[in-house]
């Protein structure tokens, strides 16, 4: 159990540019979220994944965003035409519904986007 | 609607105290609750967790939260403060159904020699 890990951890970036980030979850978890913080504020929820379904966005993703998780082991967050309201950090968990298991997420350490 | 509360924002504590950060939530059926930390620039370590039983629970690094339904509160204890221990403490609220997470603001906690 390597923990989630996500990837880059920092990325710069001009406004109007693409952006991608990965999310490894931890191998067994069949659930993944992706959440965004920014500087004094708590993580506020973007997107979930059930296995490779999506199964909720937050009102706070726009149409520039999109989330996906193919196979139902890594995912993606990718952000078309960045802003610089787009800067933050992005966190990815993972959890799972096991039997026994009270869903408590883990973390992964974050990619941090600055868009200048 | 569900929502987490920490009404302090910033506590400055000096080594060797004690230290209790607050934590209210308002949820629909009976919570799941964590308190995380969060040092600078990482992600969110998980520090304990209550589901269901005794309403003390015990967690990582020396710290107790304790659970009271009459009050909606989940409040982060630690009877003696490290100066590792400065960080930013979350509180969280969810079930164990799927996706209903929610974290309070967070508390940032600065220890003093």
């Amino acid at each position: 159990d390597t923990g989630v890990s996500q990837d880059p951890r920092h990325k710069i970036t001009k406004r109007g540019q693409n952006v991608t980030f990965r999310c490894d979850p931890i191998s067994e978890h069949n659930r993944l979220y992706w959440y965004r913080q920014t500087l004094g504020q708590g993580p506020e929820f973007l997107t979930y994944f059930q296995n490779e379904a999506q199964l909720e966005k937050s009102r706070l993703l726009s149409d520039r965003f999109s989330a996906e998780r193919p196979k139902g082991s890594f995912s993606t967050l990718e952000i078309q035409r960045t802003e610089q309201g787009d800067s933050a950090m992005y966190l990815c968990a993972s959890s799972t519904d096991r039997r026994g298991y009270t869903g408590e997420l883990f973390f992964g350490e974050g990619s941090r986007l600055t868009v200048l | 609607a569900q929502s987490v509360t920490q009404p302090d924002i910033h506590i400055t504590v000096s080594e060797g105290a004690s230290l209790e950060l607050r934590c209210n939530y308002s949820y629909g059926a009976t919570p799941y609750l964590f308190w995380y930390v969060q040092s600078p620039g990482q992600g969110l370590q998980l520090l304990l967790k209550y589901f269901s039983g005794d309403t003390l629970v015990q967690g990582i690094k020396g710290f107790e939260a304790e659970f009271k339904r009459s009050q909606s509160s989940f409040n982060l204890r630690k009877p003696s403060v490290h100066w590792s221990d400065a960080a930013e403490y979350f509180c969280a609220v969810g079930a164990n159904t799927g996706n209903q997470f929610y974290f309070g603001t967070g508390t940032s906690l600065t220890v003093i020699p």
